[in-house]
This record gives structure tokens, sequence and C-alpha cells, in this order.
């Protein structure tokens, strides 16, 4: 069935360094990919998308990169700040009919002062 | 601010009882999803509405049951509450008929004693 594996589930690193979370999806059939930040408590919050006819995005600080062959897409967070410690999840959606999103397990992201 | 309001923000009840949260969409989205989020879990898809007519079930339980009303405002009834319920439960629109951005509300904490 339709599964979407997201590694790592806790990522701490120093502020200023770069963290990547990577997601693989198993319907070939996916062609929408979003990024959700959800801080504690909040609700989860859209932070950049990419479609399956590009193979990159790039907002500011933030970048997802997405490769079809091999079916998995990655977040790239550069020079990263405290306040970008949150958890963060991954989605596929093959918007055939339902445009209902899977959602990936989540990574806590933890940055270090 | 997302543009998508939840009612009650907060609920408290005892096991065994039935509650109603309340959800409005941002204004011109038609679709509707319900999501479940337990204790430092993950998002669980529990039910999709599009212009009034269910569209996608997820891991939704036979006591819960959802609906989309003609003014696009969506209900989830929760019945013959557990324990294991208490949960975050968010409510997301989005304008449907393709692959668009979902917007979460802010979710209504539900905790059954």
């Amino acid at each position: 069935g339709e599964n979407v594996e997201q590694h790592p589930s806790t990522l701490s690193v120093q502020e200023g360094d770069s963290a990547v979370i990577k997601c693989t999806y198993s319907d070939s059939a996916s062609n929408y990919f979003p990024w959700y930040k959800q801080e504690l408590g909040k609700r989860p919050q859209l932070i950049i998308d990419i479609r399956s006819n590009v193979g990159e995005k790039k907002d500011q600080r933030i970048a997802v990169t997405l490769n079809k062959t091999a079916k998995h897409f990655s977040l790239h967070i550069t020079e990263t700040q405290p306040e970008d410690s949150a958890v963060y999840f991954c989605a596929a959606s093959k918007g055939a009919g339902t445009y209902k999103y899977i959602f990936g397990t989540g990574t806590r992201l933890k940055v270090l002062a | 601010d997302s543009g998508v309001t939840q009612t009650p923000k907060h609920l408290i009840t005892a096991t065994g009882q039935r509650v109603t949260l309340r959800c409005s969409p941002r204004s011109g989205d038609l679709s509707v999803y319900w999501y479940q989020q337990s204790l430092d879990q993950g998002l669980q898809f529990l039910i999709q509405y599009y212009n009034g007519e269910e569209r996608a079930k997820g891991n939704i339980l036979e006591r819960f049951s959802a609906q989309q009303f003609p003014d696009l405002h969506s209900e989830l009834n929760l019945s013959s509450l557990e324990l294991g319920d208490s949960a975050l439960y968010f409510c997301a629109s989005s304008v449907g008929g393709g692959n668009y951005e979902q917007y979460f509300g802010p979710g209504t904490r539900l905790t059954v004693t």
C-alpha cells in the first residue's frame, strides 16, 4: 500500500550547520510533495513543496530535492537557527481522485545554540 | 493564521461520551481533511470531504463519523470515547480539484478522562 518513510526520526545540529531530512515514497504515481513544520502544540505549517515536474526548489535557507527514479525527496535547511527547532513532516500525494496526503512519521530537529 | 478555524480549542470529557468537533475551511476551499495526532506521534489521516461528498477514508474508527455541510464547514463526531482517543484533532482545507496545498487549523485538543 501507500507508504512514506522518513529519516532520521531525530536530528541535532549546531547552530549554523546544515540539516537534511530524507523521505522515500512507495507509490510511483505520487506527484506532489509538501513539507510541514510543526512547533510544539501548534498546527503543522507548510514550509515548502515540490511537484514532480521539477527536481529542485529553493526558498531562502530551505530547499527540497526530488529524485523520481529513486522515489525519494529531501529537505535541506542551511545556516540553521534555534527557531528552526521543530518537528518536520514530509508527505506525498498522487492527486488522482482524493488528493489525500500520506505523511511521513516526522523528524524532530534540535538546533543547538 | 491559516484561515482555517476549529472549535473548540480544548475539550475534556469522560469515557463513553460523544463529542463534536467543528471546522470551517478557508474561504474558497472545497476540500476538508481530518487528522488525528496522538502525543508525540505523526499525523494520522482520518477522512476527506470534497464539496459535501466523502472522497477518501483513512484509519478512521467506526465510532467516528464526519460530514461536510452545504456551507462547506465540517464536523467530526467521536462517540463511545475511550482514553486512547485523547489526541489533537486537526482539520485542514485545500482548494480541491487538483493537488493543492493543505492548510491546517489550530486543532482541537481532546482529553478523555
